[in-house]
Parts: structure tokens; C-alpha cells; sequence
């Protein structure tokens, strides 16, 4: 089955500055990936996704790659703000359920 | 409704006891999920619905967990037995066709503690 691996599990940056997270994924089947921001006690919110015949998506601040041929995908924030804390968890499907990774704690001091 | 909806938001109960969580999926969505997520992890899928079939049980941890869907919409998630290692937050998620690549939206979970 699926296995999705996140890094690193903790990130802490600079206001202003910029963060990266990674993921990659073991079934070359999987042609969906969404990325989650959830902060403490809250629900899980969909922040950006990526399909599989698509490399790269931006959305203001934040932009997210894909390397079919690696397995790997990638997170960005740009010009970081302390609202950026939070916990941010990749997941990759070929239809149905997510298989998510561990989570990458973000931490933004200003 | 506006978004996905579960009850109870809260449940602590005896170990042995049974318990029922309850979704309530955002509306017209055919496709309903339940996730848990321990402690400072990950979510683990546990199931999934497409109307009222589920055609993927393969995450249910045991045959103390069991789900249903009754009128395409409102779900329930029993578990039998309870045991400590139940303890968790129980989410429940909703796409709009059962179709791969549809976003999921979820609720803000059960968080069940078994004592």
C-alpha cells in the first residue's frame, strides 16, 4: 500500500522568511496530493493540491511542486508570518481514502 | 449544512464500554471518511463511504470497529469495547463525488478518552 514520508518534523523560521517541507510517496498510482494546515485543536483545512498531471500550483504565498518521477512533492511558503504556526500535513490518493504523512510543525517567530 | 458536522465533539467513557460517534457530511456530498488521529500524529484512515457502501474497510483496527451510512448521508462509527489505546480524536471528512482527486473537507472531530 501507500507510504507517504514527511520532512522534517519540525521547522522554525524567521518572520519574513521562507519554509519548505517535503514529502514523498511509494505508489506511482497515487495522482492526488493535498496539503493541510491544522492548528492546535482545530480541524484539519485544505490549504493547496496538486494533480498529477500538473508540476507546479501558486497560490499567493504558497506554491507546491511535483516530481512524478522521484515521488516527491513540496510544500513552499513564501515571506512567512507568525499565523504560518501551525502543524502542516501532506497526503497522497489514487482515489479515495488519504494516506498522510507525519506532519511538520511550523513555527514563525517574529 | 455549511461544513461537516460531528457529535459528540467530546466523549470520555470506561474502559469495556461501547461508544457511537456521529458525522453529518457537508450536504449533497456522496462521499464520506473517517480518519483518526492519535496524540501528536498523523491522521489514519480507518474507512470510507461511497452513498451508503463502503468499499474500503482496510483501516478499521480491529472487528470492535464497525460504520454504516444510512440515506447517503449521516454516518455512524461504533466502536465496541473500548479499550485505552481507542483513545484518540475521531475525524470524520467529506468530498463532493467518491471519485479520486476531490477535495476533502472535515469536521472538528470526536476527541474520545477512554479511562
Amino acid at each position: 500500500g501507500e507510504n507517504v514520508e514527511q520532512h522534517p518534523s519540525t521547522l522554525s523560521v524567521q518572520e519574513g522568511d521562507s519554509a519548505v517541507i517535503k514529502c514523498t510517496y511509494s505508489d506511482s498510482a497515487s495522482n492526488y496530493f493535498p496539503w493541510y494546515k491544522q492548528e492546535l485543536g482545530k480541524r484539519p483545512q485544505l490549504i493547496i493540491d496538486i494533480r498529477s498531471n500538473v508540476g507546479e500550483k501558486k497560490d499567493q504565498r504558497i506554491a507546491v511542486t511535483l516530481n512524478k518521477t522521484a515521488k516527491h512533492f513540496s510544500l513552499h511558503i513564501t515571506e512567512t508570518q507568525p499565523e504560518d504556526s501551525a502543524v502542516y500535513f501532506c497526503a497522497a490518493s489514487n482515489g479515495g481514502k488519504l494516506i498522510f504523512g507525519q506532519g511538520t510543525e511550523l513555527s514563525v517567530k517574529p | 449544512g455549511a461544513g461537516v458536522s460531528q457529535s459528540p465533539s467530546n466523549k470520555v467513557t470506561e474502559k469495556g464500554k461501547d461508544v457511537e460517534l456521529r458525522c453529518d457530511p457537508i450536504s449533497g456530498h456522496t462521499a464520506l471518511y473517517w480518519y483518526r488521529q492519535s496524540l501528536g500524529q498523523g491522521l489514519e484512515f480507518l474507512i470510507y463511504f461511497q452513498g451508503n457502501s463502503a468499499p474500503d474497510k482496510s483501516g478499521l483496527p480491529s472487528d470492535r470497529f464497525s460504520a454504516e451510512r444510512t440515506g447517503g448521508s449521516v454516518s455512524t462509527l461504533t466502536i465496541q469495547r473500548t479499550q485505552q489505546e481507542d483513545s484518540a480524536v475521531y475525524l470524520c471528512a467529506s468530498s463532493s463525488t467518491w471519485a479520486g482527486n476531490q477535495p476533502q473537507h472535515f469536521g472538528d472531530g470526536t476527541r474520545l478518552s477512554i479511562l
